[in-house]
């Protein structure tokens, strides 16, 4: 079946530290891949995704490559800002836009 | 970017009631919306798809007589929590695909608490 596993939190850094959020996947067949950012109060938004193996997802500072043969997605940021504090997401698209979701991994940045 | 709303953004219920939450998209039009359900410190579970025009098709183990969804327009789909009990409490997430074009980015709503005394 298909479903994800990211690491669990909360992940707490000091402000301008290098970010590595990991994700692996099972899937059947080769899915879409994203990650979205949940900011308290608000819905959740999409970061960015990849749709194939090799692809490198990036928005904001963020990055993500898309490893078929570590079947991952790690979301990376080499500077990260208090205002990136968040829950963050990685999810794939099993099929007809229905997403499966990893648990979610809280981020927490100090000045 | 499109917006998607809820409402109530959270409610308390008795245990016995049915609760209905509704959840729009403002600036656009979605024939299909997701409804998901997460728990405290857990992923976000697809319950369910909402189709305008006809019957949801809900995931497996997901009580369509309980969680009764009603897409009405294309800016609205309804969920009603029938019968609430206190297990039923919990985070309820909707969603709705960007639009045409094939595109699989998706707007989510700010969710509804939901807790069942």
């Amino acid at each position: 079946g298909n479903s994800v596993t990211q690491m669990e939190g909360p992940v707490t850094l000091s402000e301008e530290a290098f970010l590595t959020i990991n994700c692996t996947y099972t899937a059947t067949g080769y899915p879409s891949l994203f990650w979205y950012v949940q900011y308290p109060g608000e819905g959740l938004q999409l970061l960015l995704k990849a749709t194939k193996a090799d692809d490198k997802g990036s928005n904001k500072g963020f990055e993500a490559t898309y490893r078929k043969e570590t079947t991952s997605f790690h979301l990376e940021k080499g500077s990260v800002q208090v205002s990136d504090s968040a829950v963050y997401f990685c999810a794939l698209n099993r099929g007809f836009q229905k997403l499966v979701f990893g648990t979610g991994t809280r981020l927490l940045v100090s000045p | 970017g499109a917006v998607v709303s809820q409402h109530p953004s959270w409610v308390i219920c008795k245990s016995g009631t049915s609760v209905k939450i509704e959840c729009r998209s403002l600036d656009f039009q979605a024939t299909t919306m997701f409804w998901y359900r997460q728990f405290p410190k857990q992923s976000l579970m697809l319950m369910a798809t909402s189709n305008e025009g006809s019957k949801a098709t809900y995931e497996q183990g997901v009580e369509k007589d309980k969680f009764l969804i009603n897409h009405a327009s294309l800016t609205l789909s309804t969920l009603t929590v029938t019968s609430a009990h206190p297990e039923d409490s919990s985070f309820y997430i909707c969603s709705a695909p960007s639009g045409g074009g094939g595109g699989d980015e998706q707007y989510f709503g700010p969710g509804t608490r939901l807790t069942v005394t």
